[in-house]
């Protein structure tokens, strides 16, 4: 059965650091993309960043250079590295596998950070 | 970027309701288009991809046709469960959703 399991997130106080990890069990996350997709409270989601099986990664504009994708095979988990966070940063994250030709078919069950003083 | 227009963004049905969602894509998608369902305090759920494809395990009343750039969610006939919020997302070029519509009960 394919699961992901978040872990992380919490309360960071403005230009503070973060990390997110999502570890996947039931497939290999080096065989598919894996996504982040973000939610701002009452707002509708929003992609952060991907990283490819071949390791390529790509992020969206409002995170560029603040944020980082990675993934750990041997422990099959996938993370995201955030810094310099805004207010406009805070949500729920969602890691989310890629099914091939398919979107998004397995999602975690998200993260919520909040960027507050 | 591709941008994705959807509407409406509420939509209030009774039990039983043939209900239609509609999204627009700013360009073609070659049909890489899926829909999701989202529940409060849940993660999405995929029901449909590559535009009209139902996921394994999704109720055959959820449907999805495509028209050029134009794309429909069609739930044949509504149930309790259904109440939910429903976004489109364009796969074709990174990803872009649309930006929800809320089912609610009339």
């Amino acid at each position: 059965e394919v699961q992901l399991v978040q872990t992380g997130g919490g309360l960071v106080q403005p230009g503070g650091s973060l990390r997110l990890s999502c570890a996947a069990s039931g497939f290999s996350i080096s065989s598919n993309y894996m996504t982040w997709v973000r939610q701002a409270p009452g707002k509708g989601l929003e992609w952060v960043s991907v990283i490819y099986s071949g390791g390529s990664t790509y992020y969206a504009d409002s995170v560029k250079d603040r944020f980082a994708i990675s993934r750990d095979n041997s422990r099959n988990t996938l993370y995201l590295q955030m810094h310099s966070l805004r207010a406009e940063d805070m949500g729920v994250y969602y890691c989310a596998r890629g099914g091939t030709g398919k979107g998004l078919d397995y999602w975690g069950q998200g993260s919520l950070v909040t960027v507050s003083s | 970027d591709i941008q994705m227009t959807q509407s409406p963004s509420t939509l209030s049905a009774s039990v039983g309701d043939r209900v239609t969602i509609t999204c627009r894509a700013s360009q073609s998608l070659s049909g890489w288009l899926a829909w999701y369902q989202q529940k409060p305090g849940k993660a999405p759920k995929l029901l449909i991809y590559k535009a009209s494809t139902l996921e394994s395990g999704v109720p055959s009343r959820f449907s999805g046709s495509a028209s050029g750039t134009e794309f429909t969610l069609t739930i044949s006939s509504l149930q309790p469960d259904d109440f939910a919020t429903y976004y489109c997302q364009q796969y074709m070029s990174y990803w872009t959703f649309g930006q929800g519509t809320k089912v609610e009960i009339k």
